[in-house]
This record gives structure tokens, sequence and C-alpha cells, in this order.
């Protein structure tokens, strides 16, 4: 079974430039997550989506960032304009709902960008 | 709220001496538990986790965590370190209910010295 699949691995861009991510989680997932790590943290929740409804978007800053998931299968993350302060790893997640699967989040490799 | 504090950001011991990374949580309601290790440049893989069915919890390596409700910690151990378990370690808390974010612990960085 394919695990989750993230692209670009890796994204160099300058300042004030566009950027997406592209996730693709574990077949039959119904919950997506994307989490910020920034170097030496761990990671934090920016959105998370259950099928195509994102049900927690608290953390994710509006005026620059936005995420779609459409058909509630695979997702994409956008950052416009990204700033320096973007630099970080953009991971996703995915988890399969059930009272016997206890909230076990599986990740991908994630995308690490840096904003010069 | 819940959170999680990880105590030391790197451990360093020698190999096949005990690995024990500490992890301390706070949550307003009982809490699933995990224990994700990431080796560079890779996502995070789950070592553990615990979901109330039993307090001592064994994982993949040959790793293991206590849950510890009086303490509300839930440490990670393993007997005897070898190389490859150098990486970084994060402790992560969730509610017990739904798909429901990780909060993370900052991470705790494990050097294991021949």
């Amino acid at each position: 079974e394919a695990g989750v699949v993230q692209s670009p691995r890796y994204k160099i861009i300058e300042k004030k430039q566009p950027v997406a991510f592209w996730c693709n989680p574990i077949s039959g997932h119904n919950t997506l997550y994307w989490y910020l790590q920034n170097l030496g943290q761990g990671p934090e929740l920016l959105i998370r989506y259950e099928n195509e409804e994102a049900v927690d978007d608290s953390q994710l800053p509006k005026d620059r960032f936005s995420a779609e998931r459409l058909k509630g299968v695979d997702s994409t993350l956008k950052i416009q304009p990204a700033e320096l302060g973007d630099s970080a790893v953009y991971l996703c997640a995915s988890s399969l709902a059930g009272a016997h699967n206890y909230n076990e989040q599986f990740f991908g490799p994630g995308t690490r960008l840096t904003v010069l | 709220a819940q959170s999680v504090t990880q105590l030391g950001s790197h451990v360093s011991v020698s190999e096949g001496a005990l690995v024990l990374l500490r992890c301390n949580y706070s949550s307003s309601v009982p809490p699933y538990l995990f224990w994700y290790v990431q080796y560079p440049n890779q996502g995070l893989q789950l070592l553990l986790k615990y979901t109330s069915a039993a307090t001592l919890v064994k994982g993949i390596n040959g790793f293991e965590a206590e849950f510890k409700k009086s303490e509300t910690s839930f440490h990670l151990t393993k007997p005897s370190a070898h190389m490859s378990d150098a990486a970084e370690y994060f402790c992560a808390v969730s509610q017990n209910s739904g798909n429901t974010p990780l909060v993370f612990g900052k991470g705790t960085r494990l050097s294991v010295i021949a």
C-alpha cells in the first residue's frame, strides 16, 4: 500500500513569488492534515479536512495561504506571495475515521521550502 | 487546550546504553499519546501510541513507553541504543475522539555514540 505522497520534495523560490505543494493521502483516508514544521520545532497544524470540507483552519494565515481538497482526495496548499519566514517543511498527513484507528496519522515525507 | 513538553532538546547516549526520552503532557480530556521518529529529510514515522488499553505500550524497533496519569508523563525508553536510533523524536497528544489534530512537543534529538 502506498503511503502519503507529497511533491515537490524541495522548492527554492524568491520572496514574493507564489508556490504550491501537492499531497495525495493514503487511499480511503477521509481526513487530511497540513502541518508546518519550522527548523528545530515540532509540526503545527495549518488546516484539517474531513473529506472535502475544511473543518479546522484557524491556524492558516489566510491573507497569503490557501488550500483546497477537491473531490475529497488529494490536496493543494498554496502560498502567495511567499515571505522569508515561510521557509520551513510542509508536512501532509492522513488518517481514517473510526473508533479502532485511535487517531493514528500517517505522514508524507514533506516539502522543504526555502524562500530567498 | 492540550500541550506537550519534551525535556531536553538533545540527548546523547553510548551505543548499548539505556535510552530515556522524557515527555509530559497537559490535557483537559483523556488523551491519546504518540511517539514519532523523524530521520533526516524524511516524514514522521509512528513508534507507538497510547489509547487507554494498557499503560505500558510497546512499539517498533524495541521502544516502549509508559503512561503515568498521576505524573502526566509518557516517557520513551529503549534498553539498548543502536547507532540506527539516532534521529529526532517527537511526543504528541490528541483528544481521544475523532480525527483531531496532533499537538507536538518541540522534539528531542537523540545522538548515539559508538
